[in-house]
């Protein structure tokens, strides 16, 4: 059964570097999100992302986050600087296209800002 | 602006007794619902959703949800609940796939599962 890739499970970086997380989305789906779930906390929509360009993002995707999908396969989310309290549990979702209601998501990577 | 609330923080249970998770939501359009559950350390895993049609819509492992209009109700239930049922279950919304589809999730609710 085709689905949602994450890396890496966990991630932990000192605040103010760089970190990429990763995700394969399922193949031949068209649109893709990233979520957030810091600690105790719900589930927080980060941004969206349709026809290679951002769709929706919310107040939270700041200027120190940015998303890409290099080549096809991949999506990645960036965070230029990392603080800590961007220490959350980062999901990726991809959907299918119009009419496909269902987003699959991946199993999360655990970003750990020290 | 759409929003989800689910009144229960934790459900603690006896094994085979029906349980009940309740989720209101708020929304000024016609939306799609939707329960996830994560097991620990894992991803999100979509139980069952309403489109539209039926207001009883079931799903998988034995769930079933009542959509309630007038209630903005969509409250999960499962008449016998089994230790494997232990997870954190979250309502969401989502409003017209046409806009893009994303979710917008309760709180959570811990289900709590003991023999």
């Amino acid at each position: 059964e085709p689905e949602v890739t994450q890396t890496p499970s966990h991630q932990v970086t000192q605040m103010g570097q760089e970190v990429i997380l990763r995700c394969v989305p399922i193949s031949n789906h068209l649109y893709f999100y990233w979520y957030r779930q810091i600690l105790g906390q719900k589930v927080e929509f980060l941004v969206s992302f349709y026809n290679n360009e951002i769709s929706e993002k919310s107040e939270i995707f700041d200027d120190q986050f940015s998303v890409e999908r290099p080549d096809g396969s991949n999506f990645t989310l960036k965070i230029r600087s990392t603080k800590l309290e961007d220490s959350a549990m980062y999901f990726c979702a991809s959907r299918g296209g119009q009419g496909k209601t269902e987003a699959f998501f991946g199993q999360g990577t655990r970003l750990t800002v020290v | 602006a759409q929003s989800v609330t689910q009144l229960d923080s934790q459900v603690p249970v006896f094994e085979e007794a029906p349980v009940e998770l309740r989720c209101n939501y708020s929304s000024s359009v016609s939306v799609y619902l939707f329960w996830y559950v994560q097991y620990p350390n894992q991803g999100l895993q979509l139980l069952l959703k309403y489109l539209s049609g039926s207001t009883l819509v079931k799903g998988i492992n034995g769930f079933e949800a009542e959509f309630n209009k007038s209630q903005t109700s969509f409250h999960l239930r499962k008449p016998s609940v089994h230790i494997s049922d232990t997870a954190e279950y979250f309502c969401a919304v989502a409003l017209g796939y046409n806009q893009g589809g994303k979710l917008i999730f309760g709180q959570g609710t811990e289900l709590s599962v003991k023999p």
